[in-house]
């Protein structure tokens, strides 16, 4: 495996259930982010892990909950989520957030998240 | 907070016809960056500027940083049809984290 991966590739979810969205990448990257990206609007950044530390939480509701056991992988835990959270939810990896030359963001192909 | 105003929106272009696209903001920014995401993937990276002024090419496509460090273009040249996707700006001030535009939806008609 080579680069970022993320599973599943598609998820559908009533608003009741417990889901779980994972990434994992194979770059030897030390920083790791959730970016939601829905129809027409810019991505937007959810989540930044830097050495497995949670560095940014840009306002995200309490119902989604991100892990970072290790440099390599992400979760977003999802519980109670409501039908306009169904979007792509993309990971990625870079280098160093903190230097600019070499923070160039890795992308993962998405999660396709439906919530019913 | 910064934001970055991409444009156009969408394209619908002939095959083998050249494409340009930009991005501006109000903000100056120290980094651009350019990404292409093809339908169910995730965004893969174009090019990279890190200067004023800076031209950089990879293949047919050219951007270029922009002398007041706060627009950039992307040109497309002698477009295919792989060329169908949607490609985002970025920008990031420092050390601060990366915004993106809009998108610019690419079709081509052949």
């Amino acid at each position: 495996e080579t680069g970022v991966t993320q599973t599943p590739r598609h998820l559908v979810m009533g608003m009741t259930n417990k889901k779980s969205l994972k990434c994992e990448q194979h770059l030897g990257h030390n920083a790791m982010y959730w970016y939601k990206q829905s129809a027409k609007k810019p991505l937007e950044l959810m989540f930044v892990y830097n050495f497995k530390e949670q560095t940014e939480n840009n306002s995200v509701p309490s119902r989604f909950s991100p892990e970072c056991p290790n440099s390599s992988h992400l979760f977003l835990h999802l519980h109670t989520l409501q039908p306009e959270d169904s979007a792509l939810y993309l990971c990625a990896s870079s280098q160093d957030p903190t230097n600019t030359g070499a923070n160039v963001l890795t992308f993962g192909a998405g999660s396709r998240l439906t919530v019913l | 907070g910064q934001q970055l105003n991409q444009s156009p929106q969408s394209m619908f272009i002939q095959e083998g016809e050249d494409v340009s696209m930009n991005c501006t903001s109000s903000s100056i920014f120290n980094t651009w960056l350019w990404y292409k995401q093809d339908p169910g993937e995730g965004p893969v990276l174009l090019i990279a500027l890190y200067k004023a002024g800076e031209l950089t090419s990879n293949g047919r496509l050219t951007a270029q940083f922009g002398i007041t460090r706060k627009d950039s273009f992307l040109n497309i040249s002698a477009s295919i049809p792989s060329d169908v996707g949607i490609y985002f700006c970025a920008g990031r001030t420092g050390a601060q984290k990366l915004v993106f535009g809009q998108g610019t939806r690419l079709t081509i008609n052949p």
